[in-house]
């Protein structure tokens, strides 16, 4: 079991807004802030969204977090064929001691 | 900002790699560092990540025991030695820039690539 929680897969029509789910618990979410990454096969990763909701310099608008108790959400709006990829969840845990990823979740644009 | 990693290869299970990732572009010493690997079929996994100064360092439990991160910051480098390597060791690893408690991880290297075989 993961320590962070994520949809295997996700999908959407363009132009859709699809939302990527993130749950953890008060050691993990509940007591940090969470980064998504992005990553398309072959390639490193990229920071999408950091301290919760924080869009590092270049990343579209359309890219958005949030985060509510011990659940983070990205959100994804006017969704685009090249936003296909494979999204993760990250976060401290002060229990264990370490960073986790939540398992990821590939998106699909139809 | 360039993070360029080396020392990747086919090992036998029970061997020992060194990986390096070299720095640019940016003072090291000013930054956490971190490991992070994805196995074939599999998602990102954390491995290991150290303070500034090198006076703390974390590690994921699976390669406790097994797996040293170290810096040199005198020589913009980062390192990751790895022994007892195992067949799920098995993987791209990528050092990132950033890892602290609170912080995030900006700048990524194009990863380099382990393989153990049993």
């Amino acid at each position: 079991q993961s320590v962070l929680t994520q949809p295997p897969s996700a999908s959407g029509t363009p132009g859709q807004r699809v939302t990527i789910s993130c749950s953890g618990s008060s050691s993990n979410i509940g007591s940090n802030t969470v980064n998504w990454y992005q990553q398309f096969p072959g390639t490193a990763p990229k920071l999408l969204i950091h301290s919760n909701s924080q869009r590092p310099s270049g990343v579209p608008d359309r890219f958005s977090g949030s985060k509510s108790g011990t659940s983070a959400s990205l959100a994804i709006s006017g969704l685009q064929s090249e936003d296909e990829a494979d999204y993760y969840c990250a976060t401290w845990d002060d229990s264990l001691n370490g960073w986790f990823f939540g398992g990821g979740t590939r998106l699909t644009v139809l | 900002v360039q993070l360029v990693e080396s020392g990747g290869g086919l090992v036998q299970s029970g061997g020992s790699l060194r990986l390096s990732c070299v720095a640019s572009g940016f003072t090291l010493s000013s930054y956490w560092m971190t490991w992070v690997r994805r196995a074939p079929g599999k998602g990102l996994e954390w491995v290991a990540n150290i303070k500034e100064d090198g006076r703390e360092k974390y590690y994921v439990d699976s390669v406790k025991g097994r797996f040293t991160i170290s810096r040199d910051n005198a020589k913009n480098s980062l390192f990751l030695q790895m022994s007892s390597l195992r067949v799920e060791d098995t993987a791209v690893y990528y050092c990132a820039r950033g890892g602290s408690i609170s912080g995030y991880n900006l700048y990524w290297g194009q990863g380099t690539l382990v393989t153990v075989s049993s």
